[in-house]
């Protein structure tokens, strides 16, 4: 089946610290990753649609200027959290389909689990 | 897209079915049933998914009813690692791409 890996699997960092987090799609190519964010005890929540060679869609209240993403190539996007603070440690996951408008499931990364302290 | 509704929490003997409900009674003709489970600390993984017809694959099958109102997964045999937070959403093909995740039920296997 399709596979989503993500890297790293874990991070603890100082805060204002800016981390990048990779998202790519191993066994085919993604024109379009979403990126996630998971607090402990609570469901996923969307944060942008990241699609190939072009800008991020960012859901209401996330913020584009702290939340940056690049979707250089078919098989990565990243995720770099800028000034990264206590508030912002979380579990950050991401996704990635084949193709579009058809019915083809998000295949899920492992998540990655970042401490900010 | 549609909103689910789903029990919080179920409880399963190892062995046997575990049968998960979903409500999803505002669907629209073209939208799709996708179930995820998420195993704690991990991402979701994809289980299966269905549009009219009932769909069987080798992790789970999907019942889904005629009226499209509600749905059904079925493991045919639990094991301790199905314990999990199961997730029914669903979506429109060719529409929106993203997922909306609601709470989920929490699937608990007991030996």
């Amino acid at each position: 089946g399709a596979v989503v890996s993500q890297h790293p699997s874990r991070v603890i960092c100082k805060s204002g610290t800016s981390v990048k987090i990779e998202c790519r799609s191993l066994d085919f190519q993604a024109t379009t990753m979403f990126w996630y964010r998971q607090f402990p005890k609570q469901s996923l929540m969307l944060m942008a649609t990241s699609n190939e060679g072009s800008k991020a869609t960012y859901e209401q209240g996330v913020e584009k200027d702290k939340f940056l993403i690049n979707h250089a190539s078919l098989t990565l996007s990243t995720l770099t959290v800028t000034s990264a603070h206590p508030e912002d440690s979380s579990f950050y996951i991401c996704s990635a389909r084949m193709g579009r408008g058809n019915s083809q499931p998000q295949h899920f990364g492992d998540g990655t689990r970042l401490s900010i302290l | 897209d549609a909103k689910t509704t789903q029990p919080p929490s179920m409880d399963c003997a190892e062995g046997r079915a575990a049968n998960l409900p979903c409500n999803h009674s505002t669907i629209s003709g073209n939208e799709y049933v996708y179930w995820y489970r998420q195993i704690h600390s991990q991402g979701p993984q994809y289980i299966i998914h269905g549009l009219k017809n009932n769909e069987t694959n080798e992790m789970a099958s999907l019942i889904i009813t005629e009226d499209r109102k509600s749905s059904t997964l079925i493991l045919p045999h639990a094991t301790l690692r199905d314990t999990a937070v199961y997730y029914c959403i669903v979506r429109v093909q060719g529409g929106s791409e993203k997922l909306v995740f609601g709470k989920g039920t929490k699937l608990t296997v007991n030996p």
